[in-house]
């Protein structure tokens, strides 16, 4: 299994610009998760997607954010302005169901200048 | 919310000696995931295990979900080992995991 796939690995921007990172899914996991990682905040849930539905997004910090999830294999996360606060690393983890393990993709790395 | 603690914060060991990591939460939890965060960021699940005991390997863990508490033991550490590990709990009904802040171990050769 080709495990979690994210894109890009690695992004700077300029602040104002649009960011837009992409997640691939297990085939087969229902279950869909975007979480940030940050020095000072640690790990933190953003969104939940179950079946292609956002559950909670009681994690997204603010209407600068938003996520999608159109299809069972493909989600992304936008983010649009972009702030330099919003540097981190943007984590996307799926699992077969709500009670299983989770697998987490390698990262986007972001940087906003 | 539910408190996730972990300790210790930060861990250094030699090879070949052993460890014992405690996750600590704050409210009756479904499920608990113990994860490793390599050097180079990758987060790996280690176990699922909302209780009891499991093993793999060098390393194993056990869930007292009654009492709140969950500790991963790692024996005979390899340099590989170093990282950040964390505890993930589930609180019931919310299918969000929580994270806790972390132990992070280096192994000396």
């Amino acid at each position: 299994d080709a495990g979690v796939i994210q894109s890009p690995r690695h992004e700077v921007t300029e602040m104002g610009q649009e960011v837009t990172l992409r997640c691939k899914p297990i085939s087969g996991h229902n279950s869909l998760f975007w979480y940030r990682q940050t020095m000072m905040r640690g790990l933190e849930l953003l969104i939940y997607f179950n079946n292609n539905v956002p559950i909670d997004d009681s994690g997204m910090p603010e209407d600068r954010f938003s996520a999608k999830m159109p299809n069972a294999s493909f989600s992304t996360l936008k983010i649009q302005p972009s702030e330099p606060r919003d540097s981190a690393v943007y984590f996307c983890a799926s699992s077969l169901g709500d009670w299983d393990t989770i697998y987490f993709g390698e990262g986007s790395w972001l940087t906003v200048v | 919310g539910i408190q996730v603690e972990q300790s210790p914060p930060d861990l250094i060991l030699q090879e070949g000696a052993n460890s014992t990591l405690r996750c600590n939460f704050s409210d009756s939890v479904n499920n608990l995931q113990w994860f490793h965060q390599n050097p180079w960021g990758q987060l790996i699940n280690l176990f699922y295990i909302p209780s009891g005991t499991k093993q793999n390997g060098r390393l194993s863990a056990t869930t007292v979900a009654t009492e709140r508490y969950s500790l991963l033991y790692i024996s005979s550490s390899q340099t590989t080992d170093s990282g950040v590990y964390f505890c993930a709990v589930e609180r019931r009904g919310t299918y969000k995991y929580i994270f806790g802040t972390g132990t992070r171990l280096k192994v000396l050769a």
